[in-house]
């Protein structure tokens, strides 16, 4: 069975002072590997997928890179406005496979 | 503009209701979802539509039954509504199901069973 484990479960931290969430995942075979953020109230929204061990990706002060094991999300400089819970899933290398998400990172950032 | 809408937003019935939530996408995606978020905040799969065909069927109740009347909608039905059904629920739609599997989500429907 597919598994995804997301820490730390919750995150404060100082506008400015960059950090790291961790996601570790087993899976038969990976397909993709999905970073979401969810703003309280609404629905996930898509910020990265990953495919292969060594693959990084970046987006404003976001970056994801991937192993065969864990995923991380580097946030470098962060902002208030970056306060959000972010999602891992991965999508296994078989038929009409679907995402298993964990559950989330809570980061609070603090001006 | 909205790609991925979903009504109601909110939702309070009572135990043994029947009830339905609709959602519509107009991003021209073939595959659509609906997932539960309960209150541990983990979201998991109900059903997946591909072309109004049910592709993927978790293990859900048969008290929950999904209807694509077209590729742009995906409804749930609700029957005999129980207290553990109480969770957001989410549509998100895809432009296929594989093999990638970036999918977009609505803003969910807060169901609230008394």
């Amino acid at each position: 069975e597919d598994q995804v484990t997301q820490s730390p479960e919750a995150l404060r931290l100082q506008e400015g002072e960059s950090s790291s969430l961790n996601c570790s995942y087993t899976v038969s075979g990976l397909r993709g590997l999905f970073w979401y953020r969810q703003d309280p109230g609404k629905g996930p929204e898509f910020l990265f997928t990953l495919y292969s061990a060594g693959e990084e990706k970046e987006k404003e002060r976001l970056k994801a890179t991937l192993t065969k094991k864990e995923s991380f999300l580097h946030i470098t400089a962060p902002k208030p406005e970056d306060s959000a819970t972010y999602l891992c899933a991965v999508q296994a290398d078989s038929g009409y496979s679907t995402l298993t998400f964990g559950k989330g990172t809570m980061l609070l950032v603090s001006p | 503009d909205t790609a991925v809408s979903q009504t109601p937003k909110y939702l309070v019935t009572q135990m043994g209701n029947d009830k339905s939530i609709k959602c519509e996408q107009n991003l021209g995606h073939d595959t659509m979802y609906w997932y539960k978020q309960d209150s541990k905040k983990f979201l998991k799969i109900m059903f997946s539509y591909n072309n109004k065909e049910l592709i993927i069927n978790e293990t859900v109740p048969n008290r929950f039954s999904p209807k694509s009347p077209d590729k742009a909608h995906l409804n749930l039905h609700i029957n005999s509504l129980e207290l553990g059904d109480s969770a957001v629920y989410f549509c998100a739609s895809s432009p296929r199901p594989s093999p990638t599997g970036t999918q977009y989500f609505g803003p969910g429907t807060r169901l609230l069973v008394l």
